[in-house]
């Protein structure tokens, strides 16, 4: 079965500082990968996603992420945070094997910005 | 730009009361998902809906648990008899064609069982 692992449960960074937000998943298989962000009392937000093509896909909000097959990770990054990207990250794997696609979440990772 | 829409954004039941959570998709999506998110939790996939059945369920959807889409435009998740532990945050998706689209969420009904 697929799984996703979101090493990280909070991650602290002074405002401007660049992040990095690990995500790893166990798949067989092709796989889409996604990153949502929740806003506290919001909905999950698309942040990025990849299908195929190109390794590198970028977002919005400034947040990138490197697809690594070889390392089956998915690491999401920001050169420089503000305040505001203060929320939690959900990586999002879906399940190909599934006719239905349906998505494992991680267990998410709340990113503190500090002033 | 089209949302998922979902009702009520907060509801609060007595243990063993039915409930019924409402979600209207994108209008020209067709495949549709309830996720579950309990506090502190992870979000968990519930159930996926296409051409009017069941495509697939996870364990947790057992029997308390069915899906309608009694008209063209909403979708909905009804809880026979709810438990505390049914306590949680419920997510609509949808989705026009999973491969290669990804899903849309709706902002969740926040779900409490006292």
């Amino acid at each position: 079965a697929q799984s996703v692992t979101q090493l990280d449960s909070q991650v602290p960074v002074f405002e401007e500082a660049p992040v990095e937000l690990r995500c790893n998943y166990s798949s067989s298989v092709s796989v889409y990968l996604f990153w949502y962000v929740q806003y506290p009392n919001q909905g999950l937000q698309l942040l990025l996603k990849y299908l195929s093509g190109s390794t590198l896909v970028k977002g919005i909000n400034g947040f990138e992420a490197e697809f690594n097959k070889s390392q089956t990770s998915f690491h999401l990054r920001k050169p420089s945070v503000h305040i505001s990207d203060t929320a939690e990250y959900f990586c999002a794997v879906s399940d190909l094997t599934s006719g239905t696609y349906k998505y494992i979440f991680g267990t998410g990772t709340r990113l503190k910005v500090l002033a | 730009e089209p949302e998922v829409t979902q009702t009520p954004s907060h509801q609060v039941t007595q243990m063993g009361q039915e409930v019924i959570l409402r979600c209207v998709p994108i209008s020209n999506h067709l495949y549709f998902y309830w996720y579950r998110q309990i506090l502190g939790q992870k979000v968990e996939f519930l159930v996926s809906f296409y051409n009017n059945e069941i495509s697939e369920k996870s364990e947790i959807f057992d029997d308390q648990f069915s899906v309608e889409r009694p008209d063209g435009s909403n979708f909905t998740l009804k809880i026979r008899s709810t438990k505390l532990e049914d306590s949680a945050m419920y997510f609509c998706a949808s989705s026009w064609q999973p491969t290669y689209n990804e899903q849309f969420f709706g902002p969740g009904t926040r779900l409490t069982v006292l």
